[in-house]
């Protein structure tokens, strides 16, 4: 089956520090993954969507400024949080379709929790 | 806007079938209904999709009534390991349009 895999799983970083998290499709292309954001006992929030060689698309209220997504491959996707503060603690996950079951069928990395001291 | 309703929270006892409800009223002729859910700390997990035809996998049953407004998830009999919140979304089948979380439903199952 489609598996997503994200690095790192959590990470600890101090405030104004910039951190990185990658999603990588490990069997499969995707030309669109979408980055999610997830705060405690919240539904999963839709930060943007990223377009292999161009652009990312980000949902309103999202700051492309802060989050920087890079979509360089067809398997690989970055999202850098720049100059990261407490308030951008949160579970972030990404999500790519294999586009192989005639619908619209995510799969989701494990998620990184990031903390921000 | 939330384009499902699903309950906030229900229990189950273990063993017993888990049926989960959910509106989806204004659902568009072409979109699907997803079904996820989220073990604690994980990322979401695929449970099953449908468009108007009841569907069956190794992990659940969905029930979609002919107005497509509502359906039900139904897990056949429940585990512990199957607590989690569990996410009904409704949205298209092109693979390059993403899905809305709405709140979802917190699934116990208790001994």
């Amino acid at each position: 089956g489609a598996v997503v895999s994200q690095h790192p799983s959590w990470v600890i970083c101090k405030s104004g520090t910039s951190v990185k998290i990658e999603c990588r499709s490990l069997d499969f292309q995707a030309t669109t993954m979408f980055w999610y954001r997830q705060f405690p006992k919240q539904s999963l929030m839709l930060m943007a969507t990223s377009n292999e060689g161009s652009k990312a698309t980000y949902e309103q209220g999202v700051e492309k400024d802060k989050f920087l997504i890079n979509h360089a491959s067809l398997t690989l996707s970055t999202l850098t949080v720049t100059s990261a503060h407490p308030e951008d603690s949160s579970f972030y996950i990404c999500s790519a379709s294999a586009g192989n079951t005639g619908a619209n069928v995510l799969t989701f990395g494990a998620g990184s929790r990031l903390t921000v001291l | 806007d939330a384009k499902t309703t699903q309950p906030p929270s229900m229990d189950c006892a273990e063993g017993r079938a888990a049926n989960l409800p959910c509106n989806h009223s204004t659902i568009s002729g072409n979109e699907y209904v997803y079904w996820y859910r989220q073990i604690h700390s994980q990322g979401p997990q695929y449970i099953i999709h449908g468009l108007k035809n009841n569907e069956t996998n190794e992990m659940a049953s969905l029930i979609i009534t002919e107005d497509r407004k509502s359906s039900t998830l139904i897990l056949p009999h429940a585990t512990l390991r199957d607590t989690a919140v569990y996410y009904c979304i409704v949205g298209s089948n092109n693979a390059g349009n993403m899905l809305t979380f709405g709140g979802g439903t917190r699934l116990m199952v208790k001994p």
